[in-house]
């Protein structure tokens, strides 16, 4: 079945470094991708989307690049902020048959310190 | 964006008895939300897909007589843990698909369920 993999974290940078988080996936057919995250205490939210191959969602300094030859959707920032701080979720959601429902990677903590 | 209000935040509750948690959402209609469980330091896994008029659809593994759910309303969907175990502890959250296509989901705040 379909599927997410993405880096275990914790992941801990110092503000302004730069930040990648791998995610590859696994799917039949074309599915969309998405990043979402949770900060400590709230519910996700998404973060930014690519539905096709060669995509590029980008979203508060954060992008990623839907990459069908490696099936990758990796998530960068050229500079983190000590608000980045928080759960990222890398996620796909595979048209056949589905009504919105996301399959998850395990998430990635990550800590920016000052 | 879209709004999804869950509630309670978080609970703790003896063993032995039931825990409701809602999900509502706010500012659209929702025919269709999904309840996801989230083990410490794992991904969240989907239990059930909640359809609004009709009866839930649960993945495998999960038992449906411990985990009912109720789609009540296009607005609101409960999930209620019976007979609560101290196993079933853990952090649940509902999100709601919603826009074009469908495609993008919105997620409640999640509820931590400690059972003692």
């Amino acid at each position: 079945g379909d599927s997410v993999t993405q880096m275990e974290g914790p992941v801990t940078l110092s503000e302004e470094a730069f930040l990648t988080i791998n995610c590859t996936y696994t799917a039949t057919g074309y599915p969309s991708l998405f990043w979402y995250v949770q900060y400590p205490g709230e519910g996700l939210q998404l973060l930014l989307k690519a539905t096709k191959a060669d995509d590029k969602g980008s979203n508060k300094g954060f992008e990623a690049t839907y990459r069908k030859e490696t099936t990758s959707f990796h998530l960068e920032k050229g500079s983190v902020q000590v608000s980045d701080s928080a759960v990222y979720f890398c996620a796909l959601l595979n048209y056949g048959g589905s009504q919105g429902n996301l399959i998850f990677g395990k998430g990635t903590k990550l800590s920016v310190k000052p | 964006g879209a709004v999804v209000s869950q509630h309670p935040s978080w609970v703790i509750c003896k063993s032995g008895t039931s825990v409701k948690i809602e999900c509502r959402s706010l500012d659209f209609q929702a025919t269709t939300m999904f309840w996801y469980r989230q083990f410490p330091k794992q991904s969240l896994m989907l239990m059930a897909t909640s359809n609004e008029g009709s009866k839930a659809t649960y993945e495998q593994g999960v038992e449906k007589d411990k985990f009912l759910i109720n789609h009540a309303s296009l607005t609101l969907s409960t999930l209620t843990v019976t007979s609560a175990h101290p196993e079933d502890s853990s952090f649940y959250i509902c999100s709601a698909p919603h826009g074009q296509g469908r495609f993008e989901a919105f997620f409640g705040q999640g509820t931590r369920l400690t059972v003692v």
